[in-house]
């Protein structure tokens, strides 16, 4: 079974740009959450969409927006990029979106790399 | 916010001995996760915790959520080359909305052969 999969691997933008990163699920799991992975730091929450509904949002500016797909795929959204946005943007998918045990054990995908100039 | 303290920062050990690391946190939380990262992939994950007191083996890993829900340790017996990475602990509250993970700094694993 595939895992989490994103797109795409690697981005190069220029301050002020816009970019769209793109993540699907495990398949069967309803919930996908975004995390910010600054070099040297671990991963830090961004947001979590359950059955297309937010279930949680961290602590980022409105440049970040995110959505999630009928289908369960998800899409995060960065305005206005400025440098400190360079990161691994990682997606993680459960079943559900709440914590419950195992079955909001969260699956991590491989990231894509964001790099701004 | 919520915080997790993870050490140490970075170990250098030898093939074949053994390593352990832990997490502390201020607040309680409900579920704690270990993951290890290869370097430009994302986080994978070694073993779930779900119950206070509770102590879990996957392999050479072993690993255990703390009685007071506060804290958690990873130890690796006999270290592989291919330990090498970095192990990160998270934890999981009810206390915040949805089921976002509040992750550790990370532990460096050098592993010399």
């Amino acid at each position: 079974d595939a895992g989490v999969t994103q797109s795409p691997t690697h981005l190069i933008k220029t301050r002020g740009q816009q970019v769209t990163l793109r993540c699907s699920p495990i398949s069967g799991h309803k919930s996908v959450s975004w995390y910010q992975q600054v070099l040297g730091q671990g991963p830090q929450f961004i947001f979590q969409y359950y059955e297309k509904e937010e279930r949680g949002r961290g602590n980022f500016p409105d440049r970040f927006s995110a959505r999630q797909f009928p289908n369960y795929s998800s899409e995060l959204n960065v305005n206005a990029l400025l440098l400190g946005d360079s990161a691994l943007y990682l997606c993680a998918s459960s079943l559900v979106g709440r914590t419950s045990g195992k079955t909001d054990t969260q699956y991590f995908g491989p990231g894509t790399r964001l790099t701004v100039l | 916010g919520q915080q997790l303290n993870q050490s140490p920062q970075s170990m250098f050990i030898q093939e074949g001995e053994d390593v352990s690391m832990n997490c502390t946190s201020s607040s309680i939380f409900n579920t704690w996760l270990w993951y290890k990262q290869d370097p430009g992939e994302g986080p994978v994950l070694l073993i779930a915790l779900y119950k206070a007191g509770e102590l879990t083996s996957n392999g050479r890993l072993t690993a255990q959520f703390g009685i007071t829900r506060k804290d958690s340790f990873l130890n690796i017996s006999a270290s592989i080359p291919s330990d090498v990475g970095i192990y990160f602990c998270a934890g999981q509250s009810k206390e915040t909305s949805g089921s976002r993970l509040t992750f550790g700094e990370g532990t460096q694993l050098t592993v010399n052969p």
